[in-house]
């Protein structure tokens, strides 16, 4: 099966700066990607996906990359802001299997 | 449009007791999911249903837990009994297709704690 990991359970950056939060997945079979955002008290909330035929993709102020060769995922958030703090999660899918997520990376904004 | 209902938000109940978690989906949205997640973790997946069907119930405790999905448009979860380790929050989600094809829509999640 699917595994998920992220490299650092908390990141702090300072307001304004932007922000790496990293993930790697182990099936090489996996074929779609997705981020996640979670403040406290509420359900995920989906910020941006890929899929494995694509290495970037940009949304408002963030950009996914994928890399299959290492099997690595990371999401950048450029200049970030107080809103941007949450806990943010990594979920890969591979074919008609169901979302598997990383642990999460606590994303700390420091004014 | 409204987006994933799920009720209760919070539950204390003593340990050996029943509790049912209901979730109404994003209206057209053919697969729900059921996910569990602990403090400090990502969600897990307890359940995955297509319609009325569930497809993926590989990680559901069946000695304790059930659902259902009548006419396949919202679901209960239920516990019966529940044990100190089911302290957690329930998510419930949904999609307009299986889970590589989109994006998931998760509700706010019901909060247990059992004492």
């Amino acid at each position: 099966g699917e595994s998920v990991g992220l490299h650092l359970p908390t990141l702090s950056v300072q307001e304004g700066d932007n922000s790496i939060i990293n993930c790697a997945y182990s099936n090489s079979a996996s074929d779609y990607f997705i981020w996640y955002k979670q403040e406290s008290g509420k359900g995920p909330q989906f910020i941006i996906d890929i899929r494995s035929n694509m290495d970037k993709r940009q949304g408002q102020r963030v950009t996914v990359l994928l890399n299959k060769t290492v099997k690595h995922l990371s999401l950048q958030i450029a200049a970030t802001q107080p809103g941007d703090s949450a806990v943010y999660f990594c979920a890969v899918s591979g074919g008609a299997d169901g979302l598997t997520f990383g642990k999460g990376t606590h994303l700390i904004i420091q004014p | 449009e409204a987006g994933v209902v799920q009720s209760p938000r919070y539950k204390i109940i003593e340990k050996k007791q029943p509790v049912a978690f209901w979730c109404n989906p994003i209206s057209g949205h053919n697969t729900l999911y059921w996910y569990l997640q602990n403090l400090g973790q990502g969600p897990e997946l307890l359940i995955r249903y297509e319609n009325e069907e569930a497809v993926d119930d590989s990680q559901l405790p069946k000695d304790r837990f059930s659902a259902e999905r009548l006419k396949g448009v919202d679901s209960t979860l239920k516990i019966q009994p529940a044990e100190l380790g089911d302290s957690a929050v329930y998510l419930c989600a949904s999609s307009l297709g299986s889970p590589n094809t989109g994006e998931l829509f998760f509700g706010e999640g019901s909060r247990l704690t059992v004492l």
